[in-house]
């Protein structure tokens, strides 16, 4: 069955860096795009990154454009997050997420998150 | 970047009732849009997608119609576990942003 796992998320000081990781099982990693989506507490969903299959393009949301770089290795089916210049209001549950294809697309498979906390 | 407004925030319904929430994008999407649910604690899970297509394993009483900038979610009769949030979700272009999320209560 498809498991996706977060890794890597805790608590760090503001400025700083931290880098989440994904580990993909269940299906062929390779051929799907994938991305990451927040959640902060007490809060909506929050689009942050996408990654195609082969690795040839990304995109990120201005929240975090020039701050975070998502990678992935298809050798080992892990997606990472690369996060630097961390901000308080980047505090949140960061999801590893499929993306399913058909006419458009669609997030069909959600890893159970990591926490990430900015603070002082 | 397409921006995603539900409608309503937040709603009290009781068990056996028909909901509708809608959702409406700043510019025409087309049928790329899906709809998740979210219960308190849990992860994310694909309700809709094509704007109209149950996901698998996904009840009949969910239901989703719409094209362009208005779309619609349908609970046919709401079940106890249908008490959630409800997130809408474009695919048209990056960014992929969702809408702000909808309520489900218990009346």
């Amino acid at each position: 069955q498809v498991q996706l796992v977060e890794s890597g998320g805790g608590v760090v000081q503001p400025g700083r860096s931290l880098r989440l990781s994904c580990a993909a099982s269940g299906f062929t990693f390779s051929s799907h795009g994938m991305h990451w989506v927040r959640q902060a507490p007490g809060e909506g969903l929050e689009w942050v990154a996408v990654i195609w299959n082969d690795g040839s393009h990304t995109s990120y949301s201005d929240s975090v454009r020039g701050r975070f770089t998502i990678s992935r290795d298809n050798a080992k089916n892990t997606l990472y997050l690369q996060m630097n210049s961390l901000r308080g209001e980047d505090t949140a549950v960061y999801y590893c997420v499929r993306e399913y294809s058909s006419i458009w697309f669609a997030f069909d498979y959600w890893g159970q998150g990591t926490l990430v906390t900015v603070s002082s | 970047a397409i921006q995603l407004t539900q409608s309503p925030s937040s709603l009290s319904a009781s068990v056996g009732d028909r909901v509708t929430i809608t959702c409406r994008a700043s510019q025409a999407i087309s049928g790329a849009l899906a709809w998740y649910q979210q219960t308190p604690g849990r992860v994310p899970k694909l309700l809709i997608y094509d704007a109209s297509t149950l996901a698998s394993g996904v009840p009949s009483r969910f239901s989703g119609s719409g094209s362009g900038t208005d779309f619609t979610l349908t609970i046919r009769s709401l079940q106890p576990e249908d008490f959630a949030s409800y997130y809408c979700q474009h695919f048209n272009s990056y960014p992929y942003t969702f809408g702000q999320g909808t309520k489900v209560e218990i009346k």
